[in-house]
Parts: C-alpha cells; structure tokens; sequence
C-alpha cells in the first residue's frame, strides 16, 4: 500500500495525558498537512509543512498542540494534557507535484479522552 | 475568512436516481474547488475538482461546474447506485493558500 498511513488508528486516554501520533505521507509527496474532524463536521486544517519546515499553523493549534516532520519525511502530532474536547478524528494529508498537489488523505486516528 | 456551505442530510434516493448535493462557497479571488467523498470505514478520497471559472470537474458519473456567479459547486450524477451511499464534502482552496476549507458534509443514503 502506497497510500498515507497513520499510526495508531485509535487511541483511548485519561484527560491530562499525552498522546503522540504519526503519519507518514505518500513517499515522493513534499508537503504535508494535519485536520482535525468532529463528529458530523468536515475537517478543519490545524497545520501545514513543505518539506521539514512547518509554513503554517491554524488558530486551532493550541500550545498544548506540537507538530513536527523530521528530515522532511514523517510527521508527528503530539498533544500534551489531553482534554475532553480533544476527541476527534485526526487526519493527515500528503501532496506533490507529481499530482498538482492534490492531497491524498490517510484513514485517521481516533481519538477518545476520558 | 473562507466558508463553504453545504445542504444538510441525509439524503435517501432510490437506485438510479437522479442526484444533486448543494455547495456554496465563500472566498476572495479565485479559489479551487473539491469534492472529497468518505465510504463508511474508509478514508477522505478526492472525487473532482475544478480549478477556474466555468470549469466542469468529472468522476465515477459525477459532475460539478464551477459558476463564479452564484459561488456554486453543486454535485450531481445522474443515476446513483447503492455504492455511491457515503458522505460528500465540499471544499476549497483559496487563492495563494494550501489548507483546504470544507464544508460540513451530505450524507448520501441510496436504496435499492
């Protein structure tokens, strides 16, 4: 499969943990995005990287919220002191110039704070 | 800021029925416009896209035209099968942006 994976599908956590995800793109795809989906919403971008640099942030990111893409090829999203309102749908996308940066979305993680 | 809206569902059809979902958008300039749809159990996948003006996106039986004049991207197939039952988003990407901007989503339930 040479689509964009994530990594875990789910995740169940107490309220104030951390959680950690990972996502990684469509292997010749230079940019990278996160969304975030709730239940019966569409998603709303959080964040955007070209390569290793992250060119973006939504007003959605909280400074609870980190997103990093080390040499430019996987990303990770980590969320510190989880709360209730966290829970949600967290989805990854990939583009290049190969497909007119179209971006192809990977099957998300699930996230439930309890 | 950019907004898409899209008309609320479920919408139930019957086989091979005639379909069309709503989508209005807002934006400046000159946006790109999506559809994305969503299988149950499965991942956000794109379905068509218009890119200018007067533009006719096409995939899988299904249409959109791009009309700058109502801010439109309306949906439409002219025979739905039950494998077409999924959720469809609108979407946009504004002039000079790369984040897409969706709407809320239309269930699409068809009935043999």
């Amino acid at each position: 499969d040479t689509g964009v994976s994530q990594n875990p599908r789910h995740k169940i956590t107490k309220r104030g943990q951390n959680v950690t995800f990972r996502c990684d793109p469509i292997s010749e795809h230079n940019r990278l995005y996160w969304y975030r989906q709730t239940l019966g919403q569409g998603p709303e971008f959080l964040t955007y990287f070209q390569n290793e640099a992250q060119l973006e942030k939504s007003r959605l990111l909280s400074d609870r919220f980190s997103a990093e893409r080390p040499k430019g090829s996987f990303s990770t999203l980590e969320i510190q002191r989880t709360e209730q309102g966290d829970s949600a749908m967290y989805l990854c996308a990939s583009s290049g110039r190969g497909q007119g940066y179209e971006q192809y979305f990977g099957p998300g993680t699930r996230l439930t704070v309890t | 800021g950019d907004s898409v809206t899209q008309m609320e569902g479920p919408v139930t059809l019957s086989e091979e029925a005639f379909l069309t979902i709503n989508c209005t958008y807002t934006a400046t300039g000159y946006p790109s416009l999506f559809w994305y749809v969503q299988y149950p159990g499965e991942g956000l996948q794109l379905l068509l896209k218009a890119t200018k003006a007067d533009d006719k996106g096409s995939n899988k039986g299904f249409e959109a035209t791009y009309r700058k004049e109502t801010t439109s991207f309306h949906l439409e197939k002219g025979s739905v099968q039950v494998s077409d039952s999924a959720v469809y988003f609108c979407a946009l990407r504004g002039t000079g942006r790369r984040a897409l901007t969706f709407g809320s989503g239309t269930r699409l339930q068809v009935q043999p």
